[in-house]
């Protein structure tokens, strides 16, 4: 079955870097994906990777992707407040007819404090 | 503007009164889906659509109903509506054919429905 955990809670100071973590269990996933949810509004993509990549890197995002581990993480840099959201990571393997359909994980709040 | 509109944003009902929360969607999307929030739990998908008339059931499907008549529109219909289904609602969609398809998901504001 398909299962994707991360941890409910980061606290971290303005400036400083985030790391939020996620394992998932599908080994056939083909991308891997960070939504992020703001206050009071819908899931938005945040980043994805695919899943023969090992990092991709977008100004200050960074995805590191550890296939035999199962294991993705987003890094982002000189965190600021306006960060402070839900990150909800997901998977999702190629279906059949050439579809994704992503499984979430229950989402990590960021909370960024002065 | 590429987007999913969903409606009625906010809502209060009471128990056994039926309800439809709308979800539309402008990018010509196969793919549809309806999730709930609750805290704890992250996102639970309710039903999803792969094309016009085909439905399935996701992980929290009872109690509720869903139909696919159009491909832009893909209603949420709570029959019996229980103070259990209180909860934030998102609709969401995605191509599934055609280049590029990375499988990103599309998502409405959500619909904050309260039953009483």
């Amino acid at each position: 079955g398909e299962d994707v955990e991360q941890s409910l809670f980061l606290s971290v100071r303005e400036g400083d870097s985030s790391v939020i973590n996620c394992t998932y269990t599908d080994s056939s996933s083909t991308y891997l994906y960070w939504y992020k949810q703001e206050p009071g509004a819908g899931l938005q993509l945040l980043t994805y990777i695919f899943s023969n990549m090992d990092m991709k890197q977008d100004q200050r995002l960074t995805v590191l992707l550890n296939k035999k581990d199962k294991h993705l993480s987003l890094r982002i840099a000189d965190t600021q407040t306006g960060d402070s959201a839900i990150y909800f990571c997901a998977e999702s393997p190629l279906a059949s007819g050439g579809s994704y359909i992503p499984t979430f994980g229950r989402g990590t709040s960021l909370i960024v404090h002065p | 503007e590429a987007q999913v509109t969903q409606n009625p944003r906010y809502l209060i009902t009471v128990t056994g009164k039926k309800l439809t929360v709308t979800c539309s969607q402008n990018m010509n999307h196969e793919y549809m889906s309806w999730y709930r929030q609750d805290p704890g739990l992250g996102l639970r998908q309710i039903y999803y659509s792969m094309n016009v008339e085909v439905t399935d059931k996701g992980d929290v499907p009872e109690g509720y109903k869903v139909s696919r008549k159009e491909k832009r529109n893909f209603p949420l219909i709570l029959e019996s509506p229980s103070p259990n289904q209180t909860s934030l609602y998102f609709c969401a969609s995605s191509m599934t054919s055609g280049a590029p398809n990375t499988g990103e998901l599309f998502f409405g504001e959500g619909s904050r429905l309260t039953v009483l």
